[in-house]
């Protein structure tokens, strides 16, 4: 079945550096990825999304990256601020369901 | 737009009783989704509702169902509560007319089973 997962549970970054969260799935027909950001207390915010005949979308100080042939994609936050500290999901469709699958969570923490 | 809404937010309940949670999705959009969310297991899909109709459903058992209303609102009700039931629970809506349509998220329900 679909399997969604980030390489790294947790990641530190210094305020103002780039960010990059990482996410590696297993269906390589599945066509469609969001990017979610939770809070402590909140539902997962929709980030940026992006299609499987795109490569790469970029948002406000965000972009997302789609790597078809490894079947990874990744999400760089540019000058990461306090506001960035949260629990970052990527989510896919798999073919044919109205469901997303979700991956385990990365946890980013800005040092000040 | 208003965003997507839960009630209650927090519930606290015992083992045996069974519970009631009610959604209500963006304005105009027709699908809703339940998730569960422990920090064992992540967030996993419960089911989708589209049109009054259940769409798709996830892996939990029978105690689990839910229901759509012509209006798309949502509730989900779970019966015989078990400690393992402890989690939030999310709501999520979207247009309904295709697959690829971001699905966005309400605060949740915090439901706790003694």
């Amino acid at each position: 079945g679909e399997s969604v997962g980030l390489h790294l549970p947790t990641l530190s970054v210094q305020e103002g550096d780039n960010s990059i969260i990482n996410c590696a799935y297993s269906n390589s027909a599945s066509d469609y990825f969001i990017w979610y950001k939770q809070e402590s207390g909140k539902g997962p915010q929709f980030i940026i999304d992006i299609r499987s005949n795109m490569d790469k979308r970029q948002g406000q100080r965000v972009t997302v990256l789609l790597n078809k042939t490894v079947k990874h994609l990744s999400l760089q936050i540019a000058a990461t601020q306090p506001g960035d500290s949260a629990v970052y999901f990527c989510a896919s469709y798999a073919p044919g369901d109205y469901k997303l699958s979700f991956g385990a969570g990365t946890t980013v923490t800005v040092r000040a | 737009k208003a965003g997507v809404t839960q009630t209650p937010r927090y519930l606290i309940k015992t083992r045996g009783q069974q519970v009631t949670l009610s959604c209500s999705p963006i304005s105009g959009h027709r699908s809703v989704s339940w998730y569960q969310q422990t920090p064992g297991q992540g967030l996993q899909f419960l089911f989708e509702y589209f049109s009054e109709t259940q769409r798709n459903k996830g892996n939990f058992p029978g105690r689990f169902s839910g229901r759509q209303f012509s209006n798309s609102r949502s509730e989900m009700n779970v019966s015989t509560l078990e400690l393992g039931d402890s989690a939030l629970y999310l709501c999520a809506s979207s247009p309904g007319g295709t697959r690829q349509e971001t699905q966005y998220f309400g605060p949740g329900t915090r439901l706790l089973v003694l």
